[in-house]
């Protein structure tokens, strides 16, 4: 059975500081591996995504994940966060057919000013 | 091209009742799938609809159930609601045999 788990439930940052949210994942065949952000009372938006080749994947608002096999890891970074990048980050394992996503917990992510 | 769109938007309900949300996929997709989202358990798989066929289904009790319209709208109803069903219940979409999901910005359900 796949699973996914962020370690961290909350993370404090400062404005303009460096930023990793951490994902490992369980699944048997290769994974097909998202991030979402989620801000409060909307649905999710999708960051990025990683389904092959080049391990580091550059996704939307300046964030990038690496996909690591041997740790099983798709930790998600952004070098320099904004207060507008506060939110509840997803990271997310898929089949080939994406109808059924297994999403770990969450990372809430306050930005200090 | 418009995003997923889901109706309606908040719902207040009383136990014992049920309850019909909508969901508008992207055009052209053909995949819809339902998530419940709750603080304790997170977010849950129903199901998934693709060419009106339920090809995918989550651990939930038939309480819950879908369906597609040949023009992939997609519906989900649960019926004698329970206080435990009160969650934003989140639709997404995607292109046939592609691999990416869109979401809606769901229906929070309040059941009191």
């Amino acid at each position: 059975a796949q699973s996914v788990t962020q370690p961290d439930i909350h993370i404090t940052v400062s404005e303009g500081a460096s930023l990793e949210l951490r994902c490992n994942y369980s699944y048997g065949a290769t994974p097909y591996l998202f991030w979402y952000v989620q801000s409060p009372g909307q649905g999710l938006q999708l960051l990025l995504k990683y389904f092959s080749g080049d391990t580091l994947v550059q996704g939307i608002k300046g964030f990038e994940a690496e996909f690591k096999r041997s740790q099983s890891s798709f930790n998600l970074r952004k070098p320099s966060v904004h207060w507008s990048d506060a939110a509840e980050y997803f990271c997310a394992v898929g089949a080939l057919h994406a109808g059924k996503s297994t999403f770990g917990d969450g990372t809430t992510l306050t930005v200090k000013p | 091209k418009a995003g997923v769109t889901q109706t309606p938007r908040y719902l207040i309900k009383t136990r014992g009742q049920q309850v019909t949300l909508s969901c508008s996929p992207i055009s052209g997709h053909r995949s819809v799938s339902w998530y419940q989202q709750t603080p304790g358990q997170g977010l849950q798989f129903l199901f998934e609809y693709f060419s009106e066929t339920q090809r995918n289904k989550g651990n939930f009790p038939g309480r819950f159930s879908g369906r597609q319209f040949s023009n992939s709208r997609s519906e989900m109803n649960v019926s004698t609601l329970e206080l435990g069903d009160s969650a934003l219940y989140l639709c997404a979409s995607s292109l046939a045999g592609e691999d990416t999901q869109y979401f809606g910005p769901g229906t929070r359900l309040t059941v009191l």
